[in-house]
């Protein structure tokens, strides 16, 4: 079974500038997940969805924004892009069992760098 | 407030050897669930083993086992016969609830771990 996947990998954008990031997750998974990785912030959660609906926010400005297709597929959006948006941005999905065991599993990443 | 705490920014192990990374963590929900992840220079996390606040044994998982000590609130991992594809950063997270409503981790800050030779 294919794992998580996301594009594009590497990103270069200008301040200003907006984004667009692609994540499919694993085939059946309902739930998708972002996060940002920052050397000075570490690991933050940015969103989740499940069934094309937004299930918990974490701290971030308007300018993040994202959204899930009925095939679970999940884009996230940064406009109006700063220096300090430069970071990876990793997807996680999940089965969404409804057992605590659910386990998120993780893609590659995508690394925007914001000059 | 839930939070992760990873007190080892560096770890050395040679080849072999076992190695224990820390984790602590508080929250004040009695349902909870504890994950460690891998995260090579590649960037990707690797999933590596779960617990479970109501899971009554330590989890193992390979050469993998999570030392979970409720009372205390801890979550070390154990990693057996370390190798030198296991040089990599490690993550413990936490998710509060059983999940299905939410699947929001907090991270650690996370322990690198190097092995040699």
């Amino acid at each position: 079974k294919a794992g998580v996947t996301q594009t594009p990998r590497y990103l270069i954008k200008t301040r200003g500038q907006q984004v667009t990031l692609s994540c499919s997750p694993i085939s059946g998974h309902r739930s998708v997940s972002w996060y940002q990785q920052t050397p000075g912030q570490g690991l933050q959660f940015l969103f989740e969805y499940f069934s094309e609906t937004q299930r918990n926010k974490g701290n971030f400005p308007g300018r993040f924004s994202g959204r899930q297709f009925s095939n679970s597929r999940s884009e996230m959006n940064v406009s109006t892009l700063e220096l300090g948006d430069s970071a990876l941005y990793l997807c996680a999905s999940s089965l969404v069992s409804g057992g605590g065991t659910d386990t998120q599993y993780f893609g590659p990443g995508t690394r925007l760098t914001v000059l | 407030a839930q939070k992760i705490t990873q007190t080892q920014p560096g770890m050395f192990v040679q080849e072999k050897e076992a190695v224990t990374l820390d984790c602590t963590y508080d929250t004040s929900d009695p349902s909870y669930g504890l994950f460690w992840y891998k995260q090579p220079s590649s960037g990707e996390m690797i999933f590596l083993i779960y617990q479970g606040s109501y899971d009554q044994q330590n989890a193992t998982e390979g050469r993998y086992s999570l030392n979970f000590q409720k009372a205390r609130k801890s979550a070390n991992l154990v990693i057996s016969a370390s190798q030198l594809g296991d040089s990599a950063m490690y993550f413990c997270a936490m998710r509060e609830g059983r999940g299905g409503n939410t699947d929001k981790l907090i991270f650690g800050t996370g322990t690198r771990l190097q092995v040699f030779p």
